[in-house]
């Protein structure tokens, strides 16, 4: 069974510039949830998705959004992006998204802004 | 704040010798999960625990999931140099999906 695809893998954009960031789950799985991983903040929470609905979302301005389209890939977007927002961006996908649910995760993309 | 801190933040030893990796919270948690991330990669899950007082084992790794479900320890014995990583505990709480990651332990094994 192929696990979680990410893409791009890496990513250089600019100041101001706007980027998509893709995940493809487990087949099967429903729930996709993007983290943001920095050295010093270490794992964020950003958002879950489950069957095309935003079920919770992190402490991240309006600026980071994301979808979920029927056949429960994902996609987010960060606009207007800040040097800060350089990171390695994670999805994990899990069946259900449930209280004890193991999330499996795609190997990320490595965003840099300049 | 960090809902689920880890302990210690480094951790650096010579192969063969045993260790323990703290996750701490004053939360209670449904369920609690073990990651291993190599750099470059994303996490891997290691193993949930979901009892209470639970223990596991996956070889020379040891997961124990506290008698009031609010921390979890890892113990590694005859730690190898393919250990090395960054052991991530996450928990969930009750009623709620999202899960929420520790704050990390750096672990190198020196061959």
């Amino acid at each position: 069974k192929a696990g979680v695809t990410q893409t791009p893998r890496y990513l250089i954009k600019t100041r101001g510039q706007q980027v998509t960031l893709s995940c493809s789950p487990i087949s099967g799985h429903r729930s996709v949830s993007w983290y943001q991983q920095t050295p010093g903040q270490g794992l964020q929470f950003l958002f879950e998705y489950f069957s095309e609905t935003q079920r919770n979302k992190g402490n991240f301005p309006g600026r980071f959004s994301g979808r979920q389209f029927s056949n429960s890939r994902s996609e987010m977007n960060v606009s207007t992006l800040e040097l800060g927002d350089s990171a390695l961006y994670l999805c994990a996908s899990s069946f259900t998204g449930t209280e004890n649910t193991e999330a499996f995760f795609g190997q990320g993309t490595r965003l840099t802004v300049v | 704040t960090q809902l689920l801190e880890q302990s210690p933040q480094f951790l650096s030893i010579q192969e063969g010798e045993n260790l323990t990796v703290y996750c701490n919270s004053s939360s209670v948690f449904s369920s609690l999960q073990w990651y291993r991330q190599e750099p470059g990669e994303g996490p891997v899950l290691l193993v949930t625990v979901v009892t209470g007082g639970e223990v596991k084992k996956l070889k020379r790794l040891t997961f124990q999931f506290g008698d009031a479900r609010k921390d979890s320890s890892l113990h590694i014995t005859a730690a190898q140099p393919g250990d090395t990583g960054l052991y991530l505990c996450a928990g969930s709480l009750w009623g709620n999906e999202k899960l929420t990651f520790g704050t990390g332990t750096r672990l190198t094994i020196i061959p």
